[in-house]
């Protein structure tokens, strides 16, 4: 079993919808998660980060832990062209040195 | 503010050239650098990572190597490409221990 799996995706959604994207994770020692957004052909840009479990809220984004169900999810309101690019979840374990990433879910926000 | 710089930002190369990608951080001391690598349609790799001048970790064994000679400057190294070396490589820092990590903007390295 991979150690975070991501929806495949792609996903294509018109514009101002609401698009939830998920990841898996196995290990329940990883406390730390991370949402990564990335334009093609550039370095993933940091979205969100949190360590608990529940809700953050950024804007349009919301990032949501389940530690129980290893279980991470972000949600973005009121969807826009701009929003498309690849999403990318992160993981970083206990010891605060390697950072684990899903493969990534493509989105596309048509106008 | 920290910047992290990573150059070339494209780069076409023979098989069995060698092979040198510099990233430096600017604006933090002590950071943990990662070097890590993205196929075309896939997540990310992770290659080398390192805590501190000198200490470098390697993830997966092949024909590349990191180097660390200052605090702020990580250098991914080959003596010998392959075609299989070709992808997107990522230079990213984070504050040690437990944070969240900042990327550059990667080089598009082609092995032909």
């Amino acid at each position: 079993q991979k150690e975070v799996e991501q929806d495949p995706g792609p996903l294509s959604v018109p514009e101002g919808a609401i698009v939830s994207l998920n990841c898996t994770y196995s290990n329940s020692a990883f406390q730390y998660f991370m949402w990564y957004r990335q334009y093609s052909r550039k370095g993933p840009e940091l979205l969100m980060y949190t360590y608990s479990s529940g809700n953050k809220e950024d804007g349009r984004f919301t990032a949501q832990v389940d530690k129980s169900s290893k279980y991470i999810s972000l949600f973005i309101r009121d969807s826009q062209p701009s929003d498309s690019a690849t999403y990318l979840c992160a993981i970083m374990d206990n010891y605060g040195q390697n950072f684990v990433f899903g493969p990534g879910t493509r989105l596309s926000v048509l106008p | 503010s920290q910047t992290i710089h990573q150059w070339p930002a494209t780069l076409v190369q023979p098989v069995g050239s060698p092979l040198s990608l510099e990233c430096t951080v600017e604006g933090t001391s002590n950071p943990n650098l990662y070097w890590y690598r993205q196929a075309a349609g896939r997540g990310l790799q992770l290659l080398f990572y390192s805590v501190g001048i000198g200490q470098i970790s390697s993830e997966v064994p092949q024909n590349l190597s990191a180097s660390r000679p200052q605090d702020r400057q990580f250098i991914l190294s080959s003596k010998k490409l392959l075609l299989s070396d070709s992808g997107f490589y990522l230079c990213a820092w984070s504050v040690q221990a437990n944070t969240e990590a900042f990327f550059g903007q990667g080089t598009r390295l082609t092995v032909v």
